[in-house]
């Protein structure tokens, strides 16, 4: 099964707070999983990634938290901003030279209000 | 950082006429691109995979022969949208792959086919 699922579909936050954004895969295989952030009517931008041998990745105000028994993946934005308001896509993909094609998420909107 | 840049950024054309979109890798080669399309407030949808020098690889229901896509050289790929028709109109997305799994996007091409 190639699916991920991604949770909540909608997020507001008040600025400063620390949305969380969930993902779970049903592929082991996977071995990559990146964050998209993507703003209206712009392509999607590569925000942070990990790889399954780890459990937690940090780049600035975003962390990667990985679970590879449980087959989740979670984005944390610290201290957020209203500039962190855009739509965000967890994404899964497997190493397979010519052919790393990615699976997205659904998708979250995310609105940080002031 | 990874660079991929994507013309045109926003096309109108009429119903029946063919529409050419490029994607191109502006500081590295990618041997593998890759064409999304997003349809509003929706995730991105892979349609078709394409290797330098080999024809491209399509996912399932897409219309090989309505979308063709070209790759002729590491840093140049191109999407034509033929006889395109008013339900062709959304939001083209390509992205270049720059190592293992990772894949950066250009800003997106919105086609409107009146």
């Amino acid at each position: 099964q190639q699916q991920v699922k991604q949770s909540p579909q909608s997020l507001i936050v008040q600025k400063g707070g620390i949305p969380i954004i969930n993902c779970a895969y049903e592929n082991t295989a996977f071995d990559y999983f990146p964050w998209y952030q993507q703003f209206p009517g712009k392509g999607p931008a590569l925000l942070i990634a990990i790889r399954p041998d780890v459990s937690e990745k940090k780049e600035g105000r975003f962390t990667i938290s990985f679970n590879k028994s449980a087959k989740q993946f979670s984005l944390h934005i610290m201290d957020s901003q209203p500039g962190d308001s855009a739509t965000y896509f967890c994404a899964a993909s497997i190493a397979d030279f010519g052919n790393e094609k990615l699976t997205f998420g659904t998708g979250t909107r995310l609105t940080i209000i002031p | 950082g990874a660079v991929v840049s994507q013309h045109p950024s926003w096309v109108i054309c009429k119903s029946g006429t063919s529409v050419k979109i490029e994607c191109r890798s502006l500081d590295f080669q990618a041997t593998t691109m890759f064409w999304y399309r997003q349809f509003p407030k929706q995730s991105l949808m892979l349609m078709a995979t394409s290797n330098e020098g080999s024809k491209a690889t399509y996912e399932q229901g897409v219309e090989k022969d309505k979308f063709l896509i070209n790759h002729a050289s590491l840093t140049l790929s191109t999407l034509t949208v033929t006889s395109a028709h008013p339900e062709d109109s959304s939001f083209y997305i390509c992205s270049a792959g720059l190592a293992k799994n990772i894949q950066y996007f250009g800003a997106g091409t919105r086609l409107s086919v009146l």
